[in-house]
């Protein structure tokens, strides 16, 4: 139990997309989920906390218009790295609580290259 | 603030031998403590969690962990590592009372296991 499917898995585009990933999870409801970035050889950051029907909350540093979140039903959010540039490559997680105490669950992670 | 330290960056291990990887929080408020595993690639993985109760803690794949208050530290141990358990881990401590909350994660430790 307590799946959370990332996709995609991997995205390869060019300097100026819009990349949009997704989370969704599977067989529970999330009041809330997280998006996390992860460096080479680094632990996560926390971008932000996203819970559903409301703006998401976002950490000191991170730029809302540049990593949008949309969070429209108890599982499914979604994240996008808007005019994406190659200093925004990174490995990018997402999980989801069921709420409570409960633990986060991850998805497998969606490695970005912007060449 | 909450802040998570895993005072081992590398851990190398002969397969077979027991494994001791350490962690160190600091909070001024109870707190809810984790591990987790990540293989490359991949998102996270629950290896064990502690939210109250008894101290020592058992979780998936042989890994255990004790919480010790007056230490401040969650350290995690397998008696016998296996070729597997090659990964990195993660640390990290829960940040909120009730309802969502934030992980903060340690720097990660990486365990390679040698034949």
């Amino acid at each position: 139990g307590a799946v959370v499917s990332q996709h995609p898995s991997r995205v390869i585009c060019k300097s100026g997309t819009s990349v949009k990933i997704e989370c969704r999870s599977l067989d529970f409801q999330a009041t809330t989920m997280f998006w996390y970035r992860q460096f080479p050889k680094q632990s996560l950051m926390l971008m932000a906390t996203s819970n559903e029907g409301s703006k998401a909350t976002y950490e000191q540093g991170v730029e809302k218009d540049k990593f949008l979140i949309n969070h429209a039903s108890l599982t499914l959010s979604t994240l996008t790295v808007t005019s994406a540039h190659p200093e925004d490559s990174s490995f990018y997680i997402c999980s989801a609580q069921p709420g409570g105490n409960q633990p986060q669950h991850f998805g497998d992670g969606t490695r970005l290259s912007i060449l | 603030a909450q802040s998570v330290t895993q005072l081992d960056s590398q851990v190398p291990v002969f397969e077979e031998a027991p494994v001791e990887l350490r962690c160190n929080y600091s909070s001024s408020v109870s707190v809810y403590l984790f591990w987790y595993v990540q293989y490359p690639n991949q998102g996270l993985q629950l290896l064990l969690k502690y939210l109250s109760g008894s101290t020592l803690v058992k979780g998936i794949n042989g890994f255990e962990a004790e919480f010790n208050k007056s230490q401040t530290s969650f350290h995690l141990r397998k008696p016998s590592v296996h070729i597997s358990d090659t990964a990195e881990y993660f640390c990290a401590v829960s940040v909120g009372g009730q309802g969502a909350q934030k992980l903060v994660f340690g720097q990660g430790t990486r365990l390679t296991i040698n034949p």
